[in-house]
Formats: C-alpha cells, structure tokens, sequence
C-alpha cells in the first residue's frame, strides 16, 4: 500500500497570504489528523477528522481549518498568514474510528512565512 | 487535562551500547495507548513501538522495549545494541479513546556515537 502523501512538500508564502495543504491518507484509513511542528513547541495536534466530521480541535486560532473529502482526501487551510505561522504540517492517518489507533505519518509539508 | 512530559532534552549512546529515554505522562483514564515515535532527521515520523494500558507486560520489538510502569505513569524506552541509525529524534505519544486525539512530548534527540 502507498502511504501517506502530502502536498506540496515545501512552501514559501509571505504574511496575510492563505495556503491550502493537501493529505492522502493510506487507501482504507478513514481518520486524519493534522500536526505542526515546530522547534520550540514541538508537535502540536491541529485537528482531526473521520468520515468527512471534525472530532476534535486543538487550541489554534479559527485562521487554521480543514475539511475531509469522501474518499477520506484532507486539506487544511491557514489564512492571513502569520510569521510563527513557519512550520512543518504533518498528517497522520489511521485505519479505524477510536481514538487509541497507531497513526502513520505523512513526510510533512514545510512551510515558510516570510 | 492529559500531559505527556519528556524531560531528557538530548541524549547521546555509544555504538552497541544501551540508552534508556524516559516518558512521564498525565491522565486519569483508565484505558488508553503509549505510542514511542522516531523521526529520523529530514525523514517521516515512524511507529516504534506500543503499549496497551490494560497490558501488563511490556512491549518488545526486536532491541526496542518498554518500562511501562502504570501506577506511576511511567513509559521509558530502552534501546539495546544501539546502531547508528537509531539517531533521529523520539516522541512519546498518548491517545485515549474518548478524545480521537494524540499528546505528544517535546521529544528526545539520540545522537549515536561511533
């Protein structure tokens, strides 16, 4: 099976620009969840979607969201583009609805905000 | 709210030696995963190794295997024969089923020593 593809792999946005990211999760994964990371702050959890629903949301402004096609494709969104906004987005997909899945990862879309 | 701490920063173990990195977490649930991540440098985040709570013996995988100690909400990685492959950085992961989300450390640097 194919894993997990993300894109594009890299980004270099200036601030108050928008930018959609795109996650293939592996064929038959119905959850994906969303990820950045950065040095100082690590990973941090975005949000999460399963069968086109958001289950859950960390703590990021309402500028970041993201939706899931049918065929479980998802794509977050970052508007009005900030400086700290400079990142690694990482996706992760898993197979099934709970929670204590083992998630497998995209390689990430790095993003710069200059 | 759940926390997962991982208080070694960096780490550093000579070839074919044993390295022991530490994971403390946070939770008042009962049933729940522990996930140990590697992210080898510029390289996708991979599944090292996972303990169900309910489960008292502790995962092995090959030279990988855990300390899991539940009362204490303890989950150490230990790392044998360690190749220099085995440089990348490690997170420490939780998940429970009722949030459909991950925690993850700040992570540990493991520099391998030829």
């Amino acid at each position: 099976k194919a894993g997990v593809t993300q894109t594009p792999r890299y980004l270099i946005k200036t601030r108050g620009q928008q930018v959609t990211l795109s996650c293939s999760p592996i064929s038959g994964h119905r959850s994906v969840s969303w990820y950045q990371q950065t040095p100082g702050q690590g990973l941090q959890f975005l949000f999460e979607y399963f069968s086109e629903t958001q289950r859950n949301k960390g703590n990021f402004p309402g500028r970041f969201s993201g939706r899931q096609f049918s065929n479980s494709r998802s794509e977050m969104n970052v508007s009005t583009l900030e400086l700290g906004d400079s990142a690694l987005y990482l996706c992760a997909s898993s197979p099934r609805d709970r929670g204590t899945e083992t998630q497998y990862f995209g390689p990430g879309t790095r993003l710069l905000v200059l | 709210a759940q926390t997962v701490t991982q208080s070694q920063p960096e780490m550093s173990v000579q070839e074919a030696e044993t390295v022991t990195l530490s994971c403390t977490y946070d939770t008042s649930e009962s049933d729940y995963y522990l996930f140990w991540y590697k992210q080898p440098p510029s390289r996708q985040m991979i599944l090292v190794i996972r303990q169900e709570a309910y489960k008292q013996q502790n995962a092995t995988e090959n030279r990988f295997s855990v300390n899991f100690q539940k009362a204490a909400k303890s989950f150490s990685l230990k790392i044998s024969d360690s190749q220099l492959g085995d440089a990348a950085m490690y997170f420490c992961a939780y998940s429970d089923p009722g949030t459909y989300k991950y925690i993850f450390g700040t992570g540990t640097r493991l520099k391998v020593l030829a």
